[in-house]
């Protein structure tokens, strides 16, 4: 079935430790994102890729980094998570950036640093 | 500055209609998205509106004025099924994606 995946499901994570979340898209999609979704606050955009070898930062950008190596695979990185850092994170992908495209979600990776 | 105002929580009784109101205000606008996220899962797809005026889709539809900064999503004929949280989004000028903090629906029996 098409759409996308993220791993891990959830994590509980050790303050300082270093951490990868994955997502993985099958649609072709050409534009990707990452949220975090807290309790009171919505989802907020992390960072985003317009295509791959391209990258941006959204609103929430600090202490997160990614990379877009190829179309399917856009993976987050914690350098040194710390307890701010808990959160259900999803991924969405469209189908082109620059315009009004549906976002599609992930179904997310619930992350609890300790 | 980006500012979308939704009611936190809504309760609405099995086979009534219910309509969730998002009010904005953003940095260009170029369309407006509902979108449904069940307990623990991930937002999913409803509606997408950039032209004033009603869009239905079977039980559900959804208005937008683009003078006024205002939406609304009408939910018609509520099933149990139907309690969730319901997320209005704004694409701005920029074409990001900016939501409301959503709006938890109770449908009961």
């Amino acid at each position: 079935i098409a759409g996308i995946t993220q791993a891990p499901t959830s994590q509980i994570l050790a303050a300082g430790r270093r951490m990868t979340l994955r997502c993985t898209q099958d649609m072709r999609h050409n534009a990707m994102y990452w949220y975090r979704q807290d309790l009171g606050l919505g989802l907020r955009l992390i960072h985003y890729s317009n295509t791959a070898g391209t990258t941006g930062k959204g609103e929430v950008p600090d202490g997160y980094s990614v990379s877009r190596a190829n179309t399917d695979d856009f993976p987050l990185t914690l350098a040194s998570a710390v307890p701010s850092q808990t959160s259900v994170y999803f991924c969405a992908s469209s189908d082109r950036a620059g315009a009004a495209e549906t976002q599609y979600f992930g179904p997310g990776t619930r992350l609890l640093v300790l | 500055g980006q500012n979308i105002d939704q009611p936190t929580e809504m309760t609405a009784t099995e086979g009534a209609i219910v309509q969730i109101n998002c009010t904005y205000q953003t940095s260009g606008f170029n369309g407006l998205f509902w979108y449904q996220q069940h307990a623990g899962e991930a937002p999913t797809f409803l509606s997408y509106n950039v032209l004033d005026g009603l869009e239905e889709k079977g039980r559900f539809s959804s208005f937008l004025s683009r003078s006024k900064g205002y939406s609304y999503l009408l939910l018609k004929e509520l099933q149990m099924k139907d309690s969730a949280s319901y997320l209005c989004a704004v694409l701005n000028s920029g074409y990001a994606l900016n939501f409301g903090k959503g709006t938890s629906l109770l449908v009961t029996p």
